[in-house]
Formats: structure tokens, sequence, C-alpha cells
């Protein structure tokens, strides 16, 4: 069974601009998670999709939006880009929305120049 | 904010020695997810231990929970050059189904 898949896996923007991540759940599991990584940090937890509805969200600003489609993926969306958001975007998939195991992909490399 | 807590924050050993790494953090859990991370790629999934569980063994790897002293280890056995990676653990603290992750441990296996 494929795991799950995110694209593209680099991607650089310019600042001010907008940038769309796209990640496909493992086969049967219906919560996508996204998670933030600065170099040297842990993951930060940005957004939880529970069965096409948000469980919940983390501390960051307006500019980050995601949605969850019929299908279970998932896009992760960052409206005028920031130096700061340069990062690793993980996205996990997970079969219930708690207390469950949390699989991740390979991850989008963004840097904003 | 970071919930968990890693130590050492670097470790480095020889091929065949035993490596331990420790968590802690601050709140009750549902879970505690331990994580591989080689050269800033994904996240590879090593083992999850409930909060009723006590230790939990997965080939080489075997973890242990401390509820009461809120912390965790992780211990891999005759370590080899491939275990070289960044190891994070992650809580669930019953508030919905988002991880809480540690800054990690980065381990050096060197051969």
């Amino acid at each position: 069974d494929a795991g799950v898949t995110q694209s593209p896996t680099h991607l650089i923007k310019t600042r001010g601009q907008q940038v769309t991540l796209r990640c496909s759940p493992i086969s049967g599991h219906k919560s996508v998670s996204w998670y933030q990584q600065v170099l040297g940090q842990g993951p930060q937890f940005i957004f939880q999709y529970y069965e096409k509805e948000e469980r919940g969200r983390g501390n960051f600003p307006d500019r980050f939006s995601a949605r969850q489609f019929p299908n279970y993926s998932s896009e992760l969306n960052v409206n005028a880009l920031l130096l700061g958001d340069s990062a690793l975007y993980l996205c996990a998939s997970s079969h219930y929305d708690v207390d469950t195991e949390a699989f991740f992909g390979q991850g989008t490399r963004l840097t904003v120049v | 904010s970071q919930q968990g807590e890693e130590d050492p924050q670097a470790l480095s050993i020889q091929e065949g020695e035993n490596a331990t790494m420790n968590c802690s953090y601050k709140t009750s859990i549902n879970n505690l997810q331990w994580y591989r991370q080689n050269s800033g790629r994904g996240l590879v999934h090593l083992i999850l231990i409930r909060s009723n569980e006590r230790e939990k063994h997965s080939g080489r790897l075997r973890v242990t929970l401390d509820t009461s002293k809120k912390s965790s280890s992780l211990l891999i056995t005759a370590s080899r050059a491939a275990d070289t990676a960044s190891y994070f653990c992650a809580t669930d603290d019953n508030q919905g189904g988002k991880l809480i992750f540690g800054q990690g441990t980065e381990l050096s296996v060197k051969p």
C-alpha cells in the first residue's frame, strides 16, 4: 500500500506570493494533519481535518488555510508568503481523529526568497 | 509551544553500542509516539505507547513510559550506522488529535 504522498517535494517562492501544498493520505485513513518544521526544531501543528471537517488549528496566522476533499486528500494554502515561512511542511495521515498512530509523508521543502 | 523535551540533544556512539534517548512532557497524555527523521526528510513512525502501558518492544527498539514522572525513554540496542538520524517524541495530549513534538535527539552512530 502507498504511504502518505505529498507534492511538490521542493518549492521556491517569492515573498508575497501564495502557495498550495497537497497531501494524499494512506488509503482508508480519514484524518489529515499539517505540520511546519523549521530547521533545528520539532514539527509544529498547523491543522487537523477529519471527515472533511476542521478539528484543530495551531497557533498560525490566518494566512494559513487548509481543506480536505471527499476523497480525504488535503491542501494547505499559505498566502502573502514571508521569509519566515521557509520550512519543511509535513502531512500526517491517521485512521481516527484522536489517540491514533500518525504516519507522515516525505514533506514539501518550501523556500521563500 | 513544545510539550516535550528530548535529552540528550545530541548523542554519538560506536556501532554495536546501545543508544538511550529520553523524553519529558508536561501534561497528561493519551499516548506517546517516537519518530525517526533522516536529514530533514519525512518522519518515520517507530512506535506508539499508550498511557496505560509501561513498556513496549519492536525489534531492536524498547520504549518505556512513566506517567508519574511524565517521561519516556527509547532504547536502540546493537546500533548500526543506518540508525544515524534525529529522533523525536510526540505526545497526544487529549486535546484533539494534534501531536506535540520535542526538539529531538540527534543520534550519530559511527562505524
